[in-house]
């Protein structure tokens, strides 16, 4: 069974530019998270789908960060204009169930230039 | 706030000894207890999880629950130089999101 697999891995992009981050979940897991670390900082939630509905996204930074799931398989998360404060990594997360254990992609470390 | 702290290390201990790696939590409606380990560069990978008071046991790992003191514990016996890593743990409280500590860093010598 594949894991969770991220693209890209590594993204280096200047202040202003626009970047988009995949994440494909594991097969069959309606439940898609994306999480964020910053440097120095514990990994930080953003938002949680089940299936294409976002169900919580209380922990997106701001409206430069928009997530989509279309179809309910793969999700995007894009960030437009990228700011300084947004260099970090990445993680997306699947689960089966809400309340199952989650499982976690390698992560995409995003630097802002 | 919810709040999973941990001592960041690092936690260095012969190989073959017993690890012990700590975790409190503030929020006493949390209800799954998870351990990751993370390797640098790489996925938090699940290790261990709990979700009732006392102890888990699976191979050399042992999960420790007390949600009295809102404490778990990972105890990692005969460690090996492989099991030199970071380790996360992460707390559900009740929603969807992980609350994670900050992680520990282990390293085991030969």
């Amino acid at each position: 069974e594949a894991g969770v697999t991220q693209f890209p891995s590594h993204s280096v992009i200047e202040k202003g530019q626009t970047v988009t981050l995949r994440c494909d979940p594991i097969s069959g897991h309606d439940n898609l998270y994306w999480y964020r670390r910053v440097m120095g900082k514990e990994i930080k939630f953003l938002l949680h789908f089940v299936k294409e509905s976002k169900q919580d996204e209380s922990g997106m930074p701001n409206n430069r960060f928009l997530a989509e799931r279309t179809g309910g398989t793969y999700s995007t998360l894009k960030v437009q204009p990228a700011e300084l404060e947004d260099s970090g990594v990445y993680f997306c997360a699947s689960s089966s169930r809400h309340d199952q254990p989650q499982h976690f992609g390698d992560g995409t470390r995003l630097s802002i230039l | 706030q919810k709040e999973v702290e941990q001592n960041s290390g690092p936690l260095s201990v012969p190989e073959g000894a017993i690890a012990s790696l700590n975790c409190t939590y503030s929020d006493r409606g949390s209800q799954s207890f998870f351990w990751y380990r993370q390797y640098s560069g790489k996925s938090p990978e699940l290790i261990m999880s709990i979700y009732s008071n006392g102890d888990k046991e699976d191979g050399r790992f042992t999960a420790q629950l007390n949600k009295a003191s809102q404490y778990v514990s990972l105890l990692i016996r005969d460690s090996q130089p492989s099991d030199s890593a970071t380790y996360l743990c992460a707390v559900l409280a009740g929603g969807y999101a992980l609350n994670f500590g900050k992680g520990t860093s282990l390293l085991v010598t030969p």
